[in-house]
C-alpha cells in the first residue's frame, strides 16, 4: 500500500464541463504522476510532478492541466472535458528501490464524458 | 514511436505450466525494467524489476530475464495459477534523467486455465 487515495473513484460528466481529479498521498513522496489507461494503448503519462509547484508534461498532456500546491496533493484538471478523455486515470508515486525508481499506483478514477 | 513493445496482446496457458511474457524495447538508455500486473477495476501492482547490470532476477514463482544485446526482456511464471490471470505490463526507465518516468508497453492479457 503506497498510501495513495484518488477521488472521485467514478464520475460521469458532460462534454465541455471542467473536471478535477484529486490524488492524495500520505508518505511525503517527491514524485507524483498522472497516467491514463485505454484499451490498445496501455498506460500513458499525462503529467508528473517533482515537487511542490514543480510539474512537467508527459506524452499525452493536451487538454489537461495539473497543480501541486502541497506535497501530498496532486490535482488533474480537464478544463473542458471531451469524449476522448473518457478513460481510467491512475495517480502514482515513485520510490527509490536501490537500482531504480519503482512506481506505485492508486486504485484509479473512472471518468466517463457523455 | 513505441519505445516499449509487448507484441502479444494475449496469452493462454494451462494451470501448472509455465507462462512466458515478452517485452522488447528500443531505447538503449533504458537501464531499469519492471513488470506490473493489473486486475480489472484495480490499479496496476508492481511485480518484479531488474536492473541492466543483471540478466536475471527471481522472486518466488516470478523470474525476469534481461537480454541487453537483443533489447529484450521476459517474465516467466512457474507454475502458473488461475489467480495469475491478469493484464501484465512491461515498463522501462532511464536513470539520471531526473524525472523518474516509466514508459509502458500496451500489455499482455494472461489467462491461466484450470
Amino acid at each position: 500500500d503506497a498510501g495513495i487515495t484518488q477521488s472521485p473513484r467514478h464520475k460521469v460528466t458532460e462534454t465541455g464541463t471542467p473536471v478535477t481529479l484529486r490524488c492524495h498521498q500520505t508518505e511525503n513522496h517527491r514524485y507524483m504522476y498522472w497516467y491514463r489507461q485505454d484499451p490498445g494503448h496501455g498506460l500513458r503519462l499525462i503529467h508528473y510532478s517533482y515537487g511542490v509547484k514543480d510539474t512537467d508534461k508527459g506524452e499525452v498532456s493536451d487538454g489537461y492541466s495539473v497543480s501541486r500546491s502541497k506535497t501530498e496533493d496532486f490535482l488533474l484538471t480537464l478544463e473542458s472535458a471531451t469524449s476522448s478523455q473518457t478513460s481510467v486515470y491512475f495517480c502514482a508515486i515513485s520510490e527509490w528501490a536501490g537500482s531504480g525508481n519503482t512506481i506505485y499506483f492508486g486504485e484509479g478514477s473512472w471518468l466517463t464524458v457523455v | 514511436d513505441q519505445q516499449v513493445k509487448q507484441n502479444s496482446p494475449s496469452l493462454s496457458v494451462q494451470e501448472g505450466r509455465i507462462s512466458i511474457l515478452n517485452c522488447d524495447y528500443t531505447n538503449s538508455m533504458f537501464d531499469y525494467f519492471l513488470w506490473y500486473k493489473k486486475y480489472p477495476a484495480e490499479g496496476p501492482t508492481f511485480l518484479i524489476s531488474i536492473s541492466s547490470i543483471k540478466d536475471k532476477n527471481e522472486d518466488g514463482r516470478f523470474t525476469v530475464f534481461l537480454n541487453k544485446s537483443a533489447k529484450h526482456l521476459s517474465l516467466h511464471i512457474v507454475p502458473s495459477q488461475p489467480g495469475d490471470s491478469a493484464v501484465y505490463f512491461c515498463a522501462a526507465s532511464a536513470s539520471g534523467g531526473g524525472s523518474e518516468k516509466l514508459v509502458f508497453g500496451k500489455g499482455t492479457k494472461l489467462t491461466v486455465n484450470p
